[in-house]
């Protein structure tokens, strides 16, 4: 398994600013993904986040609005730039030990996030 | 494409009563994973099973338990003698290869409220 911190828990921003989210695995993880999950929603994956190489973004996320980096094996930070109200979600850090499709992935505590 | 249909947006059920979660899936690949997670009222999303395409073994954990039919696509989710505690929001999720990375694609949940 894995322990995944993320930081900050919440935050109330004002529109036209940008937030930048961490996530903290306490082991070495093959992969990491950045999740939104809008207000009584689903999950939706933005991005997976590919150590020393740019992050893979799903179908209407760009690298411009949710930059992220990977810098190694067990952090990753999510920005999410140039905030509108309709940025208002939970931001999940996820990680799966292995890259096997049998790999359960495990989830960060999220990251609560309100624009004004 | 692949799809995951969770049709039960909220249910409610008294303490003790059993209830059954259904989850459909759509996919066209022979080999892919079907998950449960559970996502309780602190938002910290919990893994419960995992299933891949061809282990049709139904599963029992506990109060938990779990039936896998390939002929009708359906990962159903049962929990017996319900509990106070098993209040939250229940995701069935495939995960299947996509362009190189094993992704999931998340249902909409299941909000289950059991009442005292």
């Amino acid at each position: 398994s894995a322990v995944i911190s993320q930081k900050p828990s919440r935050d109330i921003c004002q529109r036209g600013t940008s937030l930048t989210i961490q996530c903290q695995v306490d082991s070495q993880v093959t992969m990491m993904f950045w999740y939104r999950q809008q207000p009584g929603q689903s999950l939706t994956l933005i991005a997976t986040a590919n150590q020393g190489s740019e992050a893979t973004y799903e179908s209407g996320f760009v690298i411009d609005k949710f930059p992220i980096s990977r810098p190694n094996l067990t952090f990753s930070t999510l920005t999410v730039s140039n905030m509108s109200p309709e940025d208002s979600s939970i931001y999940l850090c996820s990680v799966r030990t292995s890259g096997g499709a049998f790999s359960e992935q495990y989830f960060g505590p999220g990251t609560r996030l309100t624009v004004t | 494409a692949q799809k995951v249909t969770q049709a039960q947006t909220e249910i409610s059920v008294v303490e003790k009563e059993d209830v059954t979660l259904d989850c459909v899936y759509e996919t066209r690949d022979t080999t892919y994973y079907l998950f449960w997670y559970k996502q309780p009222p602190s938002g910290e999303l919990v893994f419960l099973i995992r299933r891949n395409s061809f282990d049709e073994q139904n599963e029992i954990s506990g109060r938990y338990s779990w039936n896998f039919q390939k002929s009708t696509s359906s990962f159903n989710f049962t929990i017996t003698a319900s509990q106070v505690v098993d209040s939250a929001v229940y995701f069935c999720a495939l995960s299947e290869l996509t362009s190189g990375t094993y992704k999931y694609i998340f249902g909409t949940g299941t909000r289950l409220k059991v009442l005292a």
